[in-house]
């Protein structure tokens, strides 16, 4: 049973373009969204979070977008640089009334930016 | 201020041994997550540890696995008599507190024999 669900596997797009990874989510508890980005043979590397409160967050070139009612966010990357590509991990926390702030997560989605 | 260390970064195991993971979280961090990305999948919560106690260990399976972190000393996964299908690499992560901000280690990968 896939919570997260990132259903694009691969995404290429041209280097100066927008690049847009989308994540669907089916646990109205989540409250608490993150992006990940990981290149091979490496952990994964926090980008950039948003709060259920919230239905936007910019960081540089990076934005998060949230749509509760539809239950999903996109990752916005512009402009796309060669350097961007990698695999992308959307996550999801759920609301627990304790500490517990384990991270429910998509199957990713390989993002290429072509020079 | 290092990041999160993992060791060893390659384990190859044959069926039967006993594999030990650790992870040694960043500089003031006390809490640690352990998760496991099995091939061509993405990452399961495994297990949420503060210093000496296990917080939430709903990923973990009921038999051969167990983590600890102990008041001095790095994070331990520890996996008895391993599998063929406990191939996979087991990512560890750290975060100050409870935020959800979890900065991940590169990770070990095992491979069983």
């Amino acid at each position: 049973d896939q919570q997260v669900k990132q259903n694009s596997p691969s995404l290429s797009v041209q280097e100066g373009r927008i690049s847009i990874l989308n994540c669907d989510y089916t646990n109205s508890m989540f409250d608490y969204f993150l992006w990940y980005k990981k290149y091979p043979a490496e952990g994964p590397t926090f980008l950039i979070s948003i709060s259920s409160i919230k239905d936007k967050n910019e960081d540089g070139r990076f934005t998060v977008f949230l749509n509760k009612s539809a239950k999903h966010l996109s990752l916005h990357i512009v402009p796309s640089q060669p350097g961007d590509s990698a695999v992308y991990f959307c996550a999801a926390s759920p609301d627990n009334a304790g500490n517990n702030r384990k991270l429910i997560w998509g199957l990713g989605t390989s993002l290429a930016v072509n020079p | 201020n290092a990041g999160v260390m993992q060791n060893p970064r390659h384990l190859v195991r044959r069926r039967g041994q006993e594999a030990r993971l650790r992870c040694s979280p960043m500089k003031g961090h006390s809490h640690v997550y352990w998760y496991r990305q099995l091939p061509e999948e993405g990452l399961k919560f495994m297990v949420y540890l503060q210093k000496e106690n296990i917080i939430d260990e709903s990923g973990m399976p009921k038999e051969r696995f167990s983590a600890e972190f102990p008041k001095e000393g790095p994070s331990i996964l520890r996996i008895q008599q391993v599998v063929r299908g406990d191939s996979a690499a087991y990512f560890c992560a750290s975060s100050p507190g409870v935020s959800t901000e979890q900065y991940f280690g590169p990770g070990t990968r095992l491979t069983v024999t």
